[in-house]
């Protein structure tokens, strides 16, 4: 089955720099690629995602990149805010899957004001 | 509209004791997931659902756990003889099916086996 594997599991930086998250998959049919961002306690909530046919998405401070080729793809936000501290998941759907998302590990981000 | 919504929020069981838990879908989703989330973990697909279709049933742990889904609507996972390793949040998701991808989750039922 497929496997996802994302990067790092925690990253910390300061309000205003920019933050990247990044994932590889396995399998090449893959091809929905979406962002989970998870509050304490809360539920996962779709932040932005792309398809395969697609290189580059944006939706004003977070964007989301995909290379099919080498298979991986990242999340990009920029002028980080301390709001933005989460937990962020990346998953891969599609292909043998179907709609079935297989997670990342998470990555735990926290902006310091 | 109403979103997903799962009940209960929380739930405290005996090891032994059997749970339900409910997940009603976005009204007009045709396909339903469950997953499980342990604690500072990822999410874990346990089951999907697709309309009239045979159920996904590849990521159930054992044989203590199944789902149904009654009238393409509200489904219910039901874990049998809870052990102490089945403590988790688990999540529902819903789609509008023919070929979207975009799940939205409920708020999860959070289950303590004690």
């Amino acid at each position: 089955g497929e496997n996802v594997e994302q990067h790092p599991s925690t990253l910390s930086v300061q309000e205003g720099d920019s933050a990247v998250i990044k994932c590889t998959y396995s399998d090449s049919a893959s091809n929905y690629f979406p962002w989970y961002k998870q509050e304490l306690g809360k539920r996962p909530q779709l932040i932005i995602d792309i398809r395969s046919n697609v290189g580059e998405k944006k939706d004003q401070r977070i964007a989301v990149t995909l290379n099919k080729t080498a298979k991986h793809f990242s999340l990009h936000i920029t002028e980080t805010q301390p709001e933005d501290s989460a937990v962020y998941f990346c998953a891969v759907a599609g292909g043998t899957s179907y709609g079935k998302l297989t997670f990342g590990q998470g990555t735990i981000l926290t902006v310091h004001p | 509209g109403a979103g997903v919504s799962q009940s209960p929020s929380n739930k405290v069981t005996e090891k032994g004791k059997d749970v339900e838990l409910r997940c009603d879908p976005i009204s007009g989703h045709t396909a339903l997931y469950w997953y499980r989330q342990s604690l500072g973990q990822g999410l874990e697909f346990l089951i999907y659902f697709q309309g009239n279709s045979a159920p996904d049933k590849s990521g159930l742990p054992s044989d203590r756990f199944s789902a149904e889904r009654t009238g393409g609507s509200v489904s219910t996972l039901t874990i049998q003889r809870t052990q102490q390793e089945d403590s988790a949040v688990y999540l529902c998701a819903s789609t509008s099916g023919q070929g979207s991808y975009e799940q939205y989750f409920g708020p999860g039922t959070r289950l303590t086996v004690t």
